[in-house]
């Protein structure tokens, strides 16, 4: 199994600004995810990011405003930019298991965001 | 297109009944993995069980048990003599080999003392 910490675990934050979450792996993955989880909602991909190269991004999601890096094979950011209330959600970060393909897929405890 | 489906939106049971969460999945594909997660008010993901679209043997694990149906697209989750600590929301998800998750919109399980 993979450890996963995110960094931070909660914040609150003002409407135009922009928070940036951090994502440890414990060990090196090629494949890292981002999911939101709006409220009572269920979880829905962001974007796949592979160190490298630039990150895939699913429908509905643009680079401008979520903005991912992946510097090396254990660690990923995700930024969200020029927040807005609808912003406010669950972000988790997630990895495939050990066992390569598609295994397992482990999730980070996810960063709660609340956008004022 | 792949979808996950979990008809129950949110069920209520009291300690120690069996409850079975259900779960129907579409896709094109013949190669597929189901998994189970469990999310705690905590709010982390646990993972529970993966099963490939080959294996349609029933798996049990404690008091977890979960019925692959491929002629029913179905991948039902059974929990025995449920506790208070198996209260959370359960999402079902499909994945095909080498393409993204696609989750259900989870099932909200209160067990009452």
């Amino acid at each position: 199994s993979a450890v996963i910490s995110q960094k931070p675990s909660r914040d609150i934050c003002q409407r135009g600004t922009s928070l940036t979450i951090q994502c440890q792996v414990d060990s090196q993955v090629t494949m890292m995810f981002w999911y939101r989880q709006q409220p009572g909602q269920s979880l829905t991909l962001i974007a796949t990011a592979n160190q490298g190269s630039e990150a895939t991004y699913e429908s509905g999601f643009v680079i401008d405003k979520f903005p991912i890096s992946r510097p090396n094979l254990t660690f990923s950011t995700l930024t969200v930019s020029n927040m807005s209330p609808e912003d406010s959600s669950i972000y988790l970060c997630s990895v495939e298991g050990t066992g390569g393909g598609t295994d397992t897929q482990y999730f980070g405890p996810g960063t709660r965001l609340t956008v004022l | 297109a792949q979808k996950v489906t979990q008809a129950q939106t949110e069920i209520s049971v009291v300690e120690k009944e069996d409850v079975t969460l259900d779960c129907v999945y579409e896709t094109r594909d013949t190669t597929y993995y189901l998994f189970w997660y469990k999310q705690p008010p905590s709010g982390e993901l646990v993972f529970l069980i993966r099963r490939n679209s080959f294996d349609e043997q029933n798996e049990i694990s404690g008091r977890y048990s979960w019925n692959f149906q491929k002629s029913t697209s179905s991948f039902n989750f059974t929990i025995t003599a449920s506790q208070v600590v198996d209260s959370a929301v359960y999402f079902c998800a499909l994945v095909n080999y080498g393409q993204n998750f696609v989750f259900g919109p989870g099932t909200r399980l209160s067990v009452l003392p």
